[in-house]
């Protein structure tokens, strides 16, 4: 499993757009990236996956540059309710695990 | 509705008295999860199940066990509770195999507190 880095916290405003990064290195070339978001006392929610270059859906865009080293997780006009904490994971396989992700604070 | 159901949800015991938490998907899903999340750990595998009969530890399964009997459950069984295993434990399911490749569906977590 590729390890990851991704910042630890993130402050940012209603209405403004949040940009996560995620480097990963030592990513394979079969490695997926996937992204998670975590409310407090719930379970981890799927947000996104892609393989390269951009995927969107309609909650959020995922940015993967040509060399895969890194991919940006990018969350339009966040709301309060999106304060939450955000995992990338990358890897192929059976065995995942979480780091300790990015906690998005949004203010009023 | 497709979901993942814990149970219990809260459970307060005592070192050393067994106990099994229960996981149970109703998606049809190959793939099941055991984690458990701690405050700055993020959530860390404890162990997974390709398939029916098919299961193989992940990060951090000591004290722990787990059996796949059936597609759509996956128990986790505490054989001598430690209070170190007090923490947030979730379960999970994805369609394949491969649950790099597809999405993973997390349960609502069990709140342990061992004694």
């Amino acid at each position: 499993l590729a390890k990851t880095t991704q910042p630890i916290s993130m402050d940012s405003y209603e209405g403004q757009e949040v940009n996560i990064t995620c480097s990963h290195n030592n990513i394979a070339t079969n490695d997926y990236i996937t992204w998670y978001q975590q409310f407090p006392s719930q379970g981890p929610r799927f947000i996104i996956q892609g393989y390269k270059t951009k995927v969107t859906n309609e909650v959020a865009s995922l940015f993967i540059p040509a060399d895969r080293k890194s991919s940006t997780l990018s969350l339009p006009r966040v709301s309060l309710s999106d304060t939450a904490v955000y995992y990338c994971l990358v890897g192929v396989g059976y065995k995942l695990s979480f780091g300790a992700g990015t906690t998005v604070t949004v203010r009023a | 509705e497709a979901q993942v159901t814990q149970n219990p949800r809260y459970l307060i015991t005592v070192t050393g008295k067994k106990l099994t938490v229960t996981c149970s998907q109703n998606m049809n899903h190959e793939y099941m999860s055991w984690y458990r999340q701690d405050p700055g750990l993020g959530l860390r595998q404890i162990y997974y199940s390709m398939n029916v009969e098919v299961t193989d530890k992940g990060d951090v399964p000591e004290g722990y066990k787990v059996s796949r009997k059936e597609k759509r459950n996956f128990p986790l069984i505490l054989e001598s509770p430690s209070p170190n295993q007090t923490s947030l434990y979730f379960c999970a399911s994805s369609l394949s195999g491969d649950p790099s490749s597809y999405e993973q569906y997390f349960g609502p977590g069990t709140r342990l507190t061992v004694t």
